[in-house]
């Protein structure tokens, strides 16, 4: 089984601060990584996603994130934020089982990122 | 436009009252999900369907049921025996048996959800 967990639950920042959101997760196999970004009472929205390779990955909105396997962590960062940047952060992970994932995403608790002006 | 819907947005029911949430895709996707989000502990499978006329529980299952007769649609009634309803429930899907290795994706494509109120 996999667990994610999300150290943060509110992370307040000014705007055109840099910002760190920290994923660690739990697996006893591989895992592909995920950063969903909700708005209220919207659905989840990918940001990005490591699969393999490099582990720096880039994504939308100008958010990157780094893929530390010694460290089970999967940090979110974005050096400038926007008021429009406000919303919840979501981590997940899917485990790898052969070479087919079943897709089912675990989730962690989320973190509340509000972008002060 | 491709997506997935997911109706109504708000929905109150009478306790005791058994209710059905919608969720409909157009994205050919195999794979279905429901979730069940609650303040401060991000999303939890309720069911998923990876196949027409298949689908297995998922961590929260007690207290909900599903059906699966179309690959674009994925219904969830939420029951009189679930003991706390009241959440934002939210729909997903996937293309089915993507493997990476032949280019394919991992992620879920999610609605915009249904915030369902028993009182």
């Amino acid at each position: 089984a996999q667990s994610v967990t999300q150290l943060d639950s509110q992370v307040p920042v000014f705007e055109e601060a840099p910002v760190e959101l920290r994923c660690n997760y739990s697996s006893s196999v591989s895992v592909y990584l995920f950063w969903y970004v909700q708005y209220p009472n919207q659905g989840l929205q990918l940001l990005l996603k490591y699969l393999s390779g490099s582990t720096l990955v880039k994504g939308i909105n100008g958010f990157e994130a780094e893929f530390n396997k010694s460290q089970t962590s999967f940090h979110l960062r974005k050096p400038s934020v926007h008021i429009s940047d406000t919303a919840e952060y979501l981590c997940a992970v899917s485990a790898l089982r052969g070479g087919t994932s079943y897709g089912k995403l675990t989730f962690g608790q989320g973190t509340i990122l509000t972008v002060h002006p | 436009d491709g997506g997935i819907t997911q109706s109504p947005k708000y929905l109150f029911r009478k306790e005791g009252q058994n209710v059905t949430l919608s969720c409909e895709q157009n994205l050919n996707h195999d794979a279905m999900y429901w979730y069940r989000q609650d303040p401060g502990q991000g999303l939890r499978l309720i069911y998923y369907s990876q196949i027409v006329n298949d689908f297995q529980k998922g961590d929260i299952a007690e207290g909900y049921s599903v059906s699966r007769e179309k690959k674009e649609s994925f219904p969830l009634t939420v029951t009189s025996a679930q003991k706390n309803p009241t959440a934002f429930y939210l729909c997903a899907s996937r293309p089915k048996g993507t493997d990476f290795l032949a280019g394919g994706t991992y992620e879920q494509y999610f609605g915009p959800g249904t915030r369902l109120t028993v009182t």
